[in-house]
């Protein structure tokens, strides 16, 4: 069985542009979240989908958002980007909405950095 | 607000050296504590999921334990390539994290041969 599938692997963009990245969930999976992972800040919830609908959403500003498709294929966005945008950026699937004890698998991430 | 600790943040052990991981956590309603392992670079591999006090969970070298209020990942004759962060998560069915995963800052563990 396929696992979490995230695209691209690396990005280097410049502040001020926009950035796309894009997470395949493992195939049954409905549910898409996404983390940000800083040596700081460590592993930070951004925002949950589930069946095209955004569930639940972090503590992060406007700039970053998201979308998922009838496939339940997912794509984040970060709009404006800032140096401090630069972090590993990682997608995790579930069959059911978290937050029910459900585990949630991990794609390999897209390391972000903002130049 | 809920909280999440793991100590410690870093862990050098000698192969086959016994040693446990701790992480404590302070939910309003837990339905799950989750352990994961990290390799540089990589994302998050699950390991464990436990939802009640006692509870037990083995693979391989690991074993993991949970209390009300903490976990312990117990590291059974550990190897070089056991190396890795060791992360803790919870589901808080209360709080105002509305369910998804709140992360511990992670034990980096060193196996030395």
């Amino acid at each position: 069985k396929a696992g979490v599938t995230q695209t691209p692997r690396y990005l280097i963009k410049t502040r001020g542009q926009q950035v796309t990245l894009s997470c395949s969930p493992i195939s049954g999976h409905r549910s898409v979240s996404w983390y940000q992972q800083t040596p700081g800040q460590g592993l930070q919830f951004l925002f949950e989908y589930f069946s095209e609908t955004q569930r639940n959403k972090g503590n992060f500003p406007g700039r970053f958002s998201g979308r998922q498709f009838s496939n339940s294929r997912s794509e984040m966005n970060v709009s404006t980007l800032e140096l401090g945008d630069s972090a590993l950026y990682l997608c995790a699937s579930s069959p059911r909405r978290t937050g029910g004890g459900t585990e949630a698998f991990f794609g390999q991430g897209t390391r972000l950095t903002v130049v | 607000e809920d909280q999440v600790t793991q100590s410690p943040e870093a862990l050098r052990l000698q192969e086959g050296e016994s040693s446990s991981l701790n992480c404590s956590y302070t939910v309003s309603g837990l339905r799950g504590l989750f352990w994961y392992r990290q390799d540089p670079g990589k994302g998050p591999e699950f390991l464990f999921t436990l939802y009640s006090a006692g509870e037990e969970k083995e693979k391989e070298r690991l074993k993991a334990t949970l209390t009300k209020k903490e976990s312990f990942l117990h590291i059974t004759a550990p190897k070089p390539e056991d190396s890795a962060t060791y992360l803790c998560a919870v589901h808080d069915y209360y709080g105002g994290s509305q369910g998804n995963l709140i992360f511990g800052k992670g034990t980096k563990l060193s196996v030395k041969p």
